[in-house]
């Protein structure tokens, strides 16, 4: 079982649409989460951290549930340039970041 | 703002061949990182270097070598390259470590080995 996984997609939606995205990490002792986005032949860039009591940025809202072990990415009234890969990051120990596959999202006009 | 600044973009190797990935910061960073992504399989660490002077493996680090050179820079080396390594390498650092300090990361090197 890997440590951090995602549901790879590609997920289709039209713009306007409301899409969401789940992580899942197995190491319980998880500390710090995050959600980046990569676009196509692009390095990776921070999205938003990913806080306790969940936190909103912009059309952005993203949720832990640390009994459960996932963490969520809400995206509402999506755009053409919301279409990108979504990482899922978890920190457990120190330095060491964890990323899941990713998730592909397309938003189709 | 140059950020993460790494090199080559792209190479191609033949099996066997050596070649170093060269990786320099100017946001001085402490910590710096070597990672891998393939298809389907995230980004997976292979050194990372928490400050000057100290070099770590990370999730992957058979078949390559690192060198923190300086704060600024930090190397990959491929001693002997397979055709598994064809892969693309991401540099990257933080300021601290990675639990609470945002990851910058390089544009990517595409390596292919033959």
């Amino acid at each position: 079982r890997k440590e951090v996984e995602q549901d790879p997609g590609p997920f289709n939606v039209p713009e306007g649409a409301t899409v969401a995205f789940n992580c899942t990490y197995s190491n319980s002792a998880s500390q710090s989460f995050f959600w980046y986005r990569q676009d196509c032949r692009k390095e990776p860039k921070l999205l938003m951290s990913v806080y306790s009591s969940g936190n909103e940025d912009g059309r952005f809202t993203a949720q832990l549930n640390r009994a459960s072990q996932y963490i969520s990415l809400l995206i509402r009234d999506s755009k053409l340039s919301d279409s990108a890969t979504y990482l899922c990051v978890v920190n457990w120990a120190g330095n060491m970041l964890t990323f899941g596959g990713g998730t592909r999202l397309m938003v189709k006009p | 703002n140059a950020g993460v600044t790494q090199t080559p973009k792209f190479q191609v190797l033949k099996t066997g061949q050596s070649m170093t990935l060269q990786c320099a910061q100017d946001m001085n960073h402490n910590s710096m990182y070597w990672y891998r992504q393939d298809p389907g399989m995230g980004l997976r660490l292979i050194y990372y270097s928490a400050s000057e002077g100290t070099t770590d493996k990370g999730e992957v680090p058979n078949g390559y070598n690192v060198s923190r050179l300086n704060k600024r820079e930090f190397s990959l080396r491929l001693e002997s390259a397979a055709p598994s390594q064809t892969s693309v390498y991401f540099c990257a650092s933080t300021e601290t470590g990675g639990a609470t300090s945002t990851i910058y990361f390089g544009e990517g090197s595409w390596l292919t080995v033959v």
